[in-house]
């Protein structure tokens, strides 16, 4: 199942620099757009959505950015803390109708450095 | 803040025996899922559960998997008799809303299934 796929698996960024996470996703039903974050030993937290009725969307350091025709959509982490390290995970589903089914991407990785 | 409990943290069986997980979910939450990852790969859906009843299940949630909400308090996955293929960390979500694109899911730390 590759509906949804970060390519990255991995990212290493110094602390107070941007992070950008990528993702794609080839069904265009997908209508909605979440980012959710692991830490070891934790489930994964929600950390920011957006509709695609929307191209971008933020809350405070956090901001992910849609863009429909090209299936695409980021999360930018500025600045990036120490405590930003985790694995990051994509996720789509259909709105009205998938009764809480997300699609994960495999994650990626980030590595924030002091 | 509230948060879904699961137990046991792990769990290791021997193939072919019957394994029972069990999650709390948020008190005031309605809809309920267990997800799944096995190692290195993607989390993965398995099934949705509203009003005492599954709401959707994917292709992996076969026979050998049933959910129960057996008092009103605990949500539990049982996974009849276990293949090697069943090790994974399971993980229960819980939401307030369930068919609607702003659907939060609150995940548990998850239950890994070890089977031997």
């Amino acid at each position: 199942d590759q509906q949804v796929k970060q390519n990255s698996p991995s990212l290493s960024v110094q602390e107070g620099r941007i992070s950008i996470l990528n993702c794609d996703y080839t069904n265009s039903m997908f209508d909605y757009f979440l980012w959710y974050k692991k830490y070891p030993a934790e489930g994964p937290t929600f950390l920011i959505s957006i509709s695609s009725i929307k191209d971008k969307n933020e809350d405070g350091r956090f901001t992910v950015f849609l863009n429909k025709s090209a299936k695409h959509l980021s999360l930018h982490i500025v600045p990036s803390q120490p405590g930003d390290s985790a694995v990051y995970f994509c996720a789509a589903t259909v709105g009205g109708t998938s009764y809480g089914k997300l699609t994960f991407g495999q994650g990626t990785i980030l590595t924030v450095h002091p | 803040e509230p948060e879904v409990t699961q137990t046991p943290s792990h769990q290791v069986t021997q193939m072919g025996q019957e394994v029972i997980l069990r999650c709390v979910p948020i008190s005031n939450h309605l809809y309920f899922y267990w997800y799944r990852q096995i190692l290195g790969q993607k989390v993965e859906f398995l099934v949705s559960f509203y009003n005492n009843e599954i709401s959707e299940k994917s292709e992996i949630f076969d026979d050998q998997f049933s959910v129960e909400r057996p008092d009103g308090s605990n949500f539990t996955l049982k996974i009849r008799s276990t293949k090697l293929e069943d090790s994974a960390m399971y993980f229960c979500a819980s939401s307030v809303n369930g068919v609607s694109g702003a659907n939060v899911l609150t995940f548990g730390a998850g239950s890994r299934l070890t089977v031997l």
